[in-house]
């Protein structure tokens, strides 16, 4: 069964600073993989998605995740953090394109100035 | 631009009744996703469909069911809420034309009290 593991349930980064957030996953096969964020109250964005080919794909806001099939992680990654990208963010991976997807539990992300 | 609209942003209902969240999406697509939300669990599958009249159990499906009588509304129903399904929940669907990425309507808060 796939599962994905968010280590960390909260981080706190200063603005202008980067951001590292880990994902592991675990699936037997190659993994369908994807970032969401969500901001309070909010339904979720995509930030990313990791299907096949150029392992380091790049998103929208500035982000960007490395998938490293040795390590089973799919980490997001940004270089400088501003204040509006304090939100939740959730890992997910799924077995095929357009099939369910299994989320972890989510990281929260808070931004000091 | 892809919709996926959840008529009910915020419902407040009592303990045994029969609780409808209704999905629509406008853009003939076949797969179709309910989760719920909760602190520190992330989205947690309940139900899905690929197609009209079809459906599939997720990861929690007790206490649910769901209908796709049409292609476009995917419903999902507590048959008899109970204080523990309160909870946020999160309808998607799968967007072909864009690779396959899940969309997410912007989510029903249900109370049951």
């Amino acid at each position: 069964a796939q599962s994905v593991t968010q280590p960390d349930i909260h981080i706190t980064v200063s603005e202008g600073a980067s951001l590292e957030l880990r994902c592991n996953y675990s699936y037997g096969a190659t993994p369908y993989l994807f970032w969401y964020v969500q901001s309070p109250g909010q339904g979720l964005q995509l930030l990313l998605k990791y299907f096949s080919g150029d392992t380091l794909v790049q998103g929208i806001k500035g982000f960007e995740a490395e998938f490293k099939r040795s390590q089973s992680s799919f980490n997001l990654r940004k270089p400088s953090v501003h204040w509006s990208d304090a939100a939740e963010y959730f890992c997910a991976v799924a077995s095929g394109a357009g099939t369910a997807l299994i989320f972890g539990k989510g990281t929260t992300l808070s931004v000091s100035s | 631009d892809v919709k996926v609209t959840q008529s009910s942003r915020y419902l407040v209902k009592r303990t045994g009744e029969k609780v409808f969240l209704e999905c629509v999406q406008d853009m003939d697509h076949e797969n179709m996703f309910w989760y719920r939300q909760d602190p520190g669990l992330g989205l947690r599958l309940i139900y899905f469909s690929y197609d009209v009249k079809m459906k599939e159990k997720g990861d929690i499906p007790e206490g649910y069911s769901v209908s796709r009588e049409k292609k476009e509304r995917f419903s999902l129903i507590l048959e008899s809420a109970s204080t523990n399904q309160t909870s946020m929940y999160l309808c998607a669907t799968v967007h072909r034309e864009s690779g396959n990425t899940i969309y997410f309507g912007e989510g029903s808060w249900l109370t049951v009290v």
